[in-house]
């Protein structure tokens, strides 16, 4: 079983409308999650990271929350524009011995936005 | 302009050749990542290297090598292809050592087809 789930598969939402994705994780122990954001034949670009101590993170239209006690994270967009139709990836990194760390991806999410 | 750069973008080559995959950062990062995403979208850290030194080797079949000429390159050579090694290959940078927290920027993928 994958350490990283994402919720939903994909989605598709009406431009203008707000969206919100999931994120639940059993990596431990946790180092940082983030947020990439995959356009279709392009590689990942980050949006957020977050550490432990760190609830909310913002990157314009996107927001990232976090609560490590529950190990959740959520991506909220707010107001869509056709150019957030993308897939969505939530990255967990879990930190091991040393200066060792593990990172643990999901599966992501596609979020198809409509005129 | 300051980016990761792969090359070849596409590759169709028969199983069993041996084939190989360039790229190039000049973002002045001193670590390296090489990825793998499958049909499913799922990407999977294969090799990381920080100043030309290998720091992550995760479960890859040895067909695959890794080279870092320089710590501005990381070219990856694959031996004896197989059709399971059909994907996109992903190459990434990040400044710094502490490459679990740092924002790795990602090249545009080389979608490799074994026939």
């Amino acid at each position: 079983k994958n350490q990283v789930e994402q919720s939903p598969q994909s989605l598709i939402i009406l431009e203008g409308k707000n969206c919100t994705l999931q994120c639940n994780y059993t990596v431990s122990p946790f180092s940082n999650l983030r947020w990439y954001k995959q356009d279709t034949g392009r590689g990942p670009v980050s949006l957020t990271i977050m550490t432990f101590s760190e609830n909310t993170k913002s990157n314009g239209r996107y927001t990232a929350t976090l609560d490590a006690d529950t190990k959740q994270s959520s991506l909220h967009i707010t107001a869509s524009q056709l150019s957030d139709s993308a897939s969505y990836i939530c990255v967990v990194s879990a930190r091991g011995p040393g200066d060792d760390y593990k990172l643990s991806f999901g599966a992501g999410t596609t979020v198809t936005v409509r005129a | 302009d300051t980016a990761v750069s792969q090359t070849p973008k596409y590759l169709v080559t028969q199983m069993g050749n041996d084939k190989s995959i360039k790229c190039e950062q000049n973002l002045g990062h001193d670590t390296m990542y090489w990825y793998k995403q499958d049909s499913k979208k799922f990407l999977k850290i294969m090799f990381s290297y920080n100043n030309k030194e290998l720091i992550i080797n995760e479960t890859v079949p040895n067909r695959f090598s890794p080279k870092s000429p320089d710590k501005a390159h990381l070219n990856l050579h694959i031996n004896s292809l197989e059709l399971g090694d059909s994907a996109v290959y992903f190459c990434a940078s990040s400044a710094g050592e502490k490459w679990s927290y740092n924002e790795q920027f990602f090249g545009p993928g080389t979608r490799l087809t074994v026939l």
